[in-house]
């Protein structure tokens, strides 16, 4: 069964600073991985997504993660963190026609 | 403008009561999909539905129902079963995954409260 787990339920980071999200798969066939975001009291907006082209997937609001098959994982990053980036992001991989989400990490951006 | 509606976006309800939660897209989706969202434990998925008429359980069905009549709508009932139904609900939507678009667009969430 195909299944994430995002590594850091809270990470803190200074503004400008780079910001690193970790998620880990679990999948017996290629997987397919997305990034999601929420803002608080908000629906989830889609970041970037994997789906067996490019390892190098680019995103919005300047977001990147790369796929790593001998890692499984698809780390989130992005260069410099800005204030606008605070919020709860959540990892997740599709098994059949459902997606299953990791437990989200919540980025704290410090001024 | 495409996208998902919810509503309302705030609900109170006394224990007891049933409660139906609206969920329509514009987006031409064939799927839909109601998750829960409590603190700490991600989505969870309630139902989903990939054609009219149709619809599986998922991980936590139950004290929920579900109709699809319309390909527009999905609506989500919390019955009185729900032993714990206070929480955020987010409605989501797909292309026919058949025709390899996957990813789920979200609507902007309910919040339940039951007391």
């Amino acid at each position: 069964a195909q299944s994430v787990t995002q590594l850091g339920s809270h990470v803190s980071v200074s503004e400008g600073a780079l910001v690193l999200l970790r998620c880990n798969y679990s999948s017996s066939v290629p997987p397919y991985l997305f990034w999601y975001v929420q803002y608080p009291n908000q629906g989830l907006q889609l970041l970037l997504k994997y789906t067996s082209a490019a390892t190098l997937v680019k995103g919005i609001n300047g977001f990147e993660a790369e796929f790593k098959k001998s890692e499984t994982s698809f780390h989130l990053t992005k260069p410099s963190a800005h204030m606008s980036d605070a919020a709860e992001y959540f990892c997740a991989v599709l098994a059949g026609s459902r997606l299953t989400f990791g437990e989200g990490t919540q980025l704290t951006v410090n001024p | 403008d495409g996208g998902i509606t919810q509503s309302p976006k705030y609900l109170f309800r006394k224990e007891g009561q049933n409660v139906t939660l609206s969920c329509e897209q514009n987006l031409n989706h064939d799927a839909m999909y109601w998750y829960r969202q409590d603190p700490g434990q991600g989505l969870r998925l309630i139902y989903y539905s990939q054609i009219v008429n149709d619809f599986q359980k998922g991980d936590i069905a139950e004290g929920y129902s579900v109709s699809r009549e319309k390909k527009e709508s999905f609506p989500l009932t919390v019955t009185s079963a729900q032993k714990n139904p206070t929480a955020f609900y987010l409605c989501a939507s797909s292309i026919d995954v058949r025709r390899r678009t996957y990813e789920q667009y979200f609507g902007p969430g309910t919040r339940l409260t039951v007391t």
